[in-house]
């Protein structure tokens, strides 16, 4: 069976700090990897996506980015966090739009 | 532009209370409509797919149905397990700049009381 890790948990970081969330799956070859946020009072917002090996695309001009050097492991980064950069990230595989979503990771930036 | 509208944002029922969730949306061209259920702190959790007007799919006390313009989510019955946050979520038929990237609604906070 397919299963999705993601980590840290939940993360504190300053204002100006790097960033580097990991998520890795398991059972499946060659899924869309997605990265997702969700900010509170708003919906799930599609951050990247990625069909293969260093193959990203960005839905927002945004202060993040991301890569995927392995077949299945998509990588969230910042170089200099701001405030805005706040909330629940979440990693995602899937296809036509069944998706199966990490645990998260809840960064706070202060 | 893609836009999903989801009602009530809050809804406490009884337990044993049936009601309906509502999700409405505009899209060019739809090619599904999602519903995921997501508890607190946690990844949402896939429940159903419906891909054209009239469809229905059952789960438990959960029901989808899908319009031209909105599905509905009922719940009959409801438990207390069944509170969480329930997610409405559209593919649009355009997505291929997307790769099947979905368009959430804000969701609809359910809390079963028992």
């Amino acid at each position: 069976s397919q299963t999705i890790h993601q980590w840290p948990a939940t993360l504190v970081q300053p204002v100006g700090s790097p960033l580097s969330l990991e998520c890795t799956v398991e059972g499946t070859s060659n899924p869309n990897l997605y990265w997702y946020r969700q900010a509170a009072g708003r919906g799930l917002q599609l951050l990247f996506y990625s069909v293969g090996i260093g193959q990203i695309s960005s839905e927002v001009p945004q202060n993040l980015s991301a890569s995927r050097p392995q077949d299945r492991q998509f990588i969230l980064s910042s170089k200099k966090l701001l405030l805005s950069d706040s909330g629940f990230y979440l990693c995602a595989w899937g296809r036509v739009g069944k998706l199966f979503f990490g645990s998260g990771t809840q960064l706070s930036v202060l | 532009e893609d836009q999903v509208t989801q009602s009530p944002e809050a809804l406490r029922l009884q337990e044993g209370e049936s009601s309906s969730l509502n999700c409405s949306y505009t899209v060019s061209g739809l090619r599904g409509l999602f519903w995921y259920r997501q508890d607190p702190g946690k990844g949402p959790e896939f429940l159903f797919t419906l891909y054209s007007a009239g469809e229905e799919k059952e789960k438990e006390r959960l029901k989808a149905t899908l319009t031209k313009k909105e599905s509905f989510l009922h719940i009959t019955a409801p438990k207390p397990e069944d509170s969480a946050t329930y997610l409405c979520a559209v593919l649009p038929g355009d997505s291929g700049g997307g790769a099947d990237g979905l368009t959430f609604g804000k969701g609809t906070h359910l809390i079963i009381q028992p």
